[in-house]
């Protein structure tokens, strides 16, 4: 079956914390990873994405993304958030003519 | 470089009724997405256009979905007739070509049906 799990709907983190967003994928065929960011009232916007090679990715604004094919995760990672980083993020792949999108997580972070 | 544009930015109809949305992607980018993401859930994608050909139409409930991509370039997505679950917002995206290219999203129509 083709899904993505993220585990958090909602985290919410204090200023200059790190953050984790958690994302797992099952495919049958192999895939492209991918996190979007959608801030309030704004279109998604591509952070990061995973095609092969090294299985760590740095994206925009300071986060990262780890791919471990034995766990089937694509976890995303900030060390340190500012209060713009409130948003929602959504995790996802592109496989087989298939795109798909977890239900997405919420980051609040709080001053 | 100008945006996936869309319109209109909000609709708002009665069960029954029908509606529909437009959505001129980059220049250029030769694969159309549409995608409808309701409250609360993640983007689900409803059609793929490669050019002016369909390339996965699988998620689009097409009693009442229909879409098409004039010459290859713009595109338009109808509901007819909308029933209340299909109150969501309708994304647009493109990408230059398909599988590992990013895609561009469009602000979204968001569309009440009451």
């Amino acid at each position: 079956a083709q899904s993505v799990t993220q585990l958090d709907s909602q985290v919410p983190v204090f200023e200059e914390a790190p953050v984790e967003l958690r994302c797992n994928y099952s495919s049958s065929v192999s895939v492209y990873l991918f996190w979007y960011v959608q801030y309030p009232n704004q279109g998604l916007q591509l952070l990061l994405k995973y095609l092969s090679g090294s299985t760590l990715v740095k994206g925009i604004n300071g986060f990262e993304a780890e791919f471990n094919k034995s766990q089937t995760s694509f976890h995303l990672r900030k060390p340190s958030v500012h209060i713009s980083d409130t948003a929602e993020y959504f995790c996802g792949y592109t496989g087989g003519f298939k795109t798909i999108f977890g239900a997405g997580t919420r980051l609040f972070v709080k001053a | 470089e100008a945006g996936v544009a869309q319109s209109p930015r909000y609709k708002i109809i009665e069960k029954r009724q029908s509606v529909a949305f437009w959505c001129n992607p980059i220049s250029g980018h030769a694969t159309l997405y549409w995608y409808q993401q309701i409250l609360g859930q993640g983007p689900k994608l409803l059609i793929q256009f490669q050019n002016n050909g369909v390339v996965d139409d699988s998620q689009l409930p097409k009693d009442r979905f229909s879409a098409e991509r004039l010459k290859g370039v713009d595109s338009t997505l109808k509901i007819q007739p909308a029933k209340l679950e299909d109150s969501a917002v309708y994304l647009c995206a493109s990408s230059l070509q398909q599988a590992q290219e990013t895609q561009y999203f469009g602000p979204g129509t968001r569309l009440l049906v009451l």
